[in-house]
């Protein structure tokens, strides 16, 4: 059973970068396409970017200018960097990876449990 | 971007009902849809995928149809435990984009 978890500080500074990082137990991180999704309070879901296993990345172009995210196979994990980050940042972010069957991808079928990042002074 | 729309925002229902989520695409996305439930607080959990395949361990009382830019999730006998928010998302796509979410709420 595969499980997703997602770590990194609850409070930034306007301005700073924000650090997450998603650890995948119960599976291989290869294989697979794994997301950044976010939610601000009260509201909907925002997806963020892709890296796929083997480094290929596909962000929001909302957000493009401003995100990174990579990947550590020998550690199965996987990270967001966000930069620049205004109170407009705040939200729970969540990781997820792509369903996969044989050759072929669909939706997020496994995601963390989210973790909340304030951005505030 | 391609905008997705849900109708209705907020729909009352009782134990027992049939309920149907409608989600518009601003443009063709074939089956590439999806539906999430979301709970409090919880991570969203996928329902379906493909417009009408059902997640494994899903219940048999959630359902899927459309193509194209009109989509429909049903749920049938409304369960104590189906009262959450309900997402569609396109992935036919990047960006994948979300509809704005439809809160199934007790009458």
């Amino acid at each position: 059973q595969v499980q997703l978890e997602e770590s990194g500080p609850g409070l930034v500074k306007p301005s700073e970068t924000l650090s997450l990082t998603c650890t995948v137990s119960g599976g291989s991180i290869s294989g697979y396409y794994w997301s950044w999704i976010r939610q601000p309070p009260g509201k909907g879901l925002e997806w963020i970017g892709y890296i796929y296993y083997s480094g290929t990345t596909n962000y929001n172009p909302s957000l493009e200018s401003r995100v990174t995210i990579s990947g550590d196979t020998s550690k199965n994990q996987f990270s967001l960097k966000l930069s620049s980050v205004t109170a407009a940042d705040t939200a729970v972010y969540y990781c997820a990876r792509r369903k996969r069957v044989g050759a072929y991808y669909y939706a997020m079928d496994v995601w963390g449990q989210g973790t909340t990042v304030t951005v505030s002074s | 971007d391609i905008q997705m729309t849900q109708s209705p925002s907020t729909l009352s229902a009782s134990v027992g009902d049939r309920v149907t989520i409608t989600c518009r695409a601003s443009q063709s996305i074939s089956g590439w849809l999806a539906w999430y439930q979301q709970k409090p607080g919880k991570a969203p959990e996928l329902l379906i995928y493909d417009a009408s395949s059902l997640e494994s361990g899903v219940s048999s009382r959630f359902s899927g149809s459309g193509s194209g830019t009109e989509f429909t999730l049903s749920i049938t006998s409304l369960q104590p435990d189906d009262f959450a928010t309900y997402y569609c998302q396109q992935y036919r796509n990047y960006p994948w984009t979300f509809g704005q979410g439809t809160k199934v709420e007790v009458k």
